[in-house]
């Protein structure tokens, strides 16, 4: 069956340091891959996406690249500010499954400090 | 676009009572899922329909939930009877399943408190 792994959290950085929060995953097709992020008290929100190998999925200086060799959709950013503070979830749905499933991992807290 | 709605957004009721959970899902759209957060077991998949209808219901704890979709501009997640534990966040989300990624979008959710 499909899964994602994901980086426990939490991750705790200062403003402004370089983000990673790493996302490997298994499926049985050709899955797409996102990655959503929920702000405190609020729902999920889509933060990108990729729908092939070798996209880049970008949004508000956030980037993920969809590598098949290594099965990864790894989470970066360049400058993390304190309004990055969320919960990050990497997720994946596939053609395989019945209907529109997404597949989502545990999640990792990130905390930015002033 | 008014995005996804639910209601209430707070819920606060006692062991034993129903409680009824609603969607509104973006219109256009012709899948619904509905989800439960805790701390505890994270996010998880309750059941989701495609065009009204129930596709899988594994998610589903017990007996005592049950969901409903009755048209496609709206959905509800009854609890009967409630308990303690089903105290959580419940999240209800949309999609356009019409081929590419199949991108879901969520609502505000309901929070459940049970006492």
């Amino acid at each position: 069956g499909n899964s994602v792994t994901q980086m426990e959290g939490p991750v705790t950085l200062s403003e402004e340091a370089f983000l990673t929060i790493n996302c490997t995953y298994t499926a049985t097709g050709y899955p797409s891959l996102f990655w959503y992020v929920q702000y405190p008290g609020e729902g999920l929100q889509l933060l990108l996406k990729a729908t092939k190998a070798d996209d880049k999925g970008s949004n508000k200086g956030f980037e993920a690249t969809y590598r098949k060799e290594t099965t990864s959709f790894h989470l970066e950013k360049g400058s993390v500010q304190v309004s990055d503070s969320a919960v990050y979830f990497c997720a994946l749905s596939d053609w395989n499954n019945a209907g529109n499933m997404l597949t989502f991992g545990g999640g990792t807290r990130l905390m930015v400090k002033p | 676009d008014a995005g996804v709605i639910q209601s209430p957004r707070h819920e606060v009721t006692e062991m034993g009572q129903e409680v009824t959970l609603r969607c509104k899902p973006i219109s256009g759209h012709n899948s619904l899922f509905w989800y439960r957060q805790t701390m505890m077991r994270g996010l998880e998949l309750l059941i989701y329909f495609n065009n009204n209808v129930p596709i899988d219901d594994s998610g589903m704890p017990e007996d005592r939930f049950s969901a409903k979709m009755p048209n496609a501009s709206f959905s509800t997640l009854k609890i009967q009877p409630s308990e303690p534990r089903d105290s959580a966040v419940y999240f209800c989300a949309s999609s356009r399943a019409s081929g590419g990624a199949w991108e879901q979008f969520f609502g505000p959710g309901t929070r459940l408190t049970v006492l």
